[in-house]
């Protein structure tokens, strides 16, 4: 199983809104409901951000927004803040005989 | 609160093995998928295997399949990873994740580091 594509990096000023992309094929993403995005902070576990494409965790401040279309899911943080600098993952069920996960290759976000 | 800590991490020889054990407290441990996931060093994350909630399956990443083997015990709230015939590229930090629905991974430990040497 192949890890999912993200773009390397993304970036955005205070305010805006940037968006992430995970592209798989139609094995996964494509097929999937229980597409999950993760934040990821340099010495802390993983953060949980988005789970089944869209539904956010409580806690989780509405700024950050999933969706997905065909093969690809995407991420979008709107009003982007500091804290938000960090590195996010997706990942996506792949369904079959020996059912699995699959994660993406990851996106550093950083705040201009 | 909800915790989750690993251990048994270290330092093993190529085709040596390991046992990584993971406490859960806070939550009733025995009525979530338990999974454990791993980052090398400077790479990202990867899904190793998972075990439903009376450890009646179990699903292994190709990549480990037939050298690993997760379990786990309810009665001690407590996960499991063996490892054998580990590989110099399965160094890593080993995650012990709850699972709280089709891969929605709410919680994680701390990690335990797993190193391989030639």
């Amino acid at each position: 199983q192949s890890a999912l594509t993200q773009p390397p990096s993304a970036s955005g000023s205070p305010g805006q809104s940037v968006a992430i992309s995970c592209t798989g094929t139609s094995s996964d993403v494509g097929a999937s409901n229980y597409v999950t995005w993760y934040q990821l902070n340099p010495g802390k576990a993983p953060k949980l951000m988005i789970y089944e494409v869209n539904k956010r965790p409580s806690g989780v401040p509405d700024r950050f927004s999933g969706s997905k279309s065909g093969n690809t899911a995407s991420l979008t943080v709107s009003g982007l803040q500091a804290e938000d600098e960090a590195d996010y993952y997706c990942s996506s069920y792949v369904g079959g005989n020996t059912p699995s996960y699959v994660f993406g290759t990851g996106t550093k976000v950083t705040v201009l | 609160e909800v915790q989750l800590v690993e251990s048994g991490g270290g330092l093993v020889q190529s085709g040596g093995s390991l046992r990584l054990s993971c406490a859960a407290s806070g939550f009733t441990f025995s009525r979530n998928w338990m999974t454990w996931v791993r980052q090398a060093p400077g790479k990202g994350l990867e899904w190793v295997a998972n075990i439903k909630e009376d450890g009646s399956e179990r699903y292994y990443a190709d990549s480990v399949k037939g050298r690993f083997t997760i379990s786990r015990d309810n009665a001690k709230n407590s996960l499991y990873l063996q490892m054998n015939s580990l590989r110099v590229e399965e160094a890593a930090v080993y995650y012990c994740v709850r699972d709280i629905g089709w891969g929605a991974f709410d919680t994680w430990g701390q990690g335990t580091m797993v190193t391989v040497s030639s």
